[in-house]
């Protein structure tokens, strides 16, 4: 299995809602990353996960929090989130965050806040 | 700043053209690696070089890793349709730790 999954694809939430992301790799990956993106623009680092511990926080606001449950399962909780939190949030994984750091994304979850 | 720049940021040309996409930086790379993004989905790793010097083929495209592993170029021949996409290079700092991103260039071709 060489997939990253992301779940849903698409996600419309108000202000006030509470909602996660999902992400799931069966590649034996110990790094996993959550990117936040716009239109034509390069994917944003937001947080890495090295062996299931945080390790890069690119000083992302709190109303984003993630959750590493286990090697294969990568959360995004969502709370709060302003219209301009609006974006295609790719999860990716990679062997480990070392040398070569070829890393394989998902399809993305297109998340519109009203 | 970027740390890694690309050129050009658009591009628009018809099928069975050639295109040269740059990407640039003043930080030497341990690595660097290709993406490409179509409207919709995720990246899709292309090619990752090592080497200073390194050229690498995949079918129509060629990609190119400087001597000094500080820029790399990607060269399409005969661009098709299916080559429309936002084409992302992304390098591995020598240092080992840092992870970026280039500026992208987004690419539509044209029948």
């Amino acid at each position: 299995d060489t997939e990253v999954t992301q779940t849903p694809k698409h996600l419309v939430m108000g202000m006030t809602n509470k909602k996660s992301l999902k992400c799931e790799q069966h590649m034996g990956h110990r790094a996993m990353y959550w990117y936040k993106q716009k239109a034509k623009k390069p994917p944003e680092l937001m947080f890495v996960y090295s062996y299931e511990k945080l390790s890069i926080n690119e000083s992302v606001p709190s109303r984003f929090s993630p959750e590493c449950p286990n090697s294969s399962l990568l959360n995004l909780h969502l709370h709060a989130l302003q219209p301009e939190d609006s974006a295609l949030y790719l999860c990716a994984s990679s062997q480990d965050p070392g040398r070569l750091n070829e890393q394989f994304f998902g399809p993305g979850t297109r998340l519109t806040v009203l | 700043t970027q740390l890694l720049e690309q050129s050009p940021q658009f591009l628009s040309i018809q099928e069975g053209e050639n295109l040269t996409v740059y990407c640039n930086s003043s930080s030497v790379f341990s690595s660097l690696q290709w993406y490409r993004q179509e409207p919709g989905e995720g990246p899709v790793l292309l090619v990752t070089v090592v080497t200073g010097g390194e050229v690498k083929k995949l079918k129509r495209l060629t990609f190119q890793f400087g001597d000094a592993r500080k820029d790399s170029s990607l060269h399409i021949t005969a661009a098709q349709t299916g080559d429309t996409g936002l084409y992302l290079c992304a390098g591995l700092t020598n240092t080992g730790n840092q992870f970026y991103f280039g500026t992208g260039t987004s690419l539509t071709v044209i029948p």
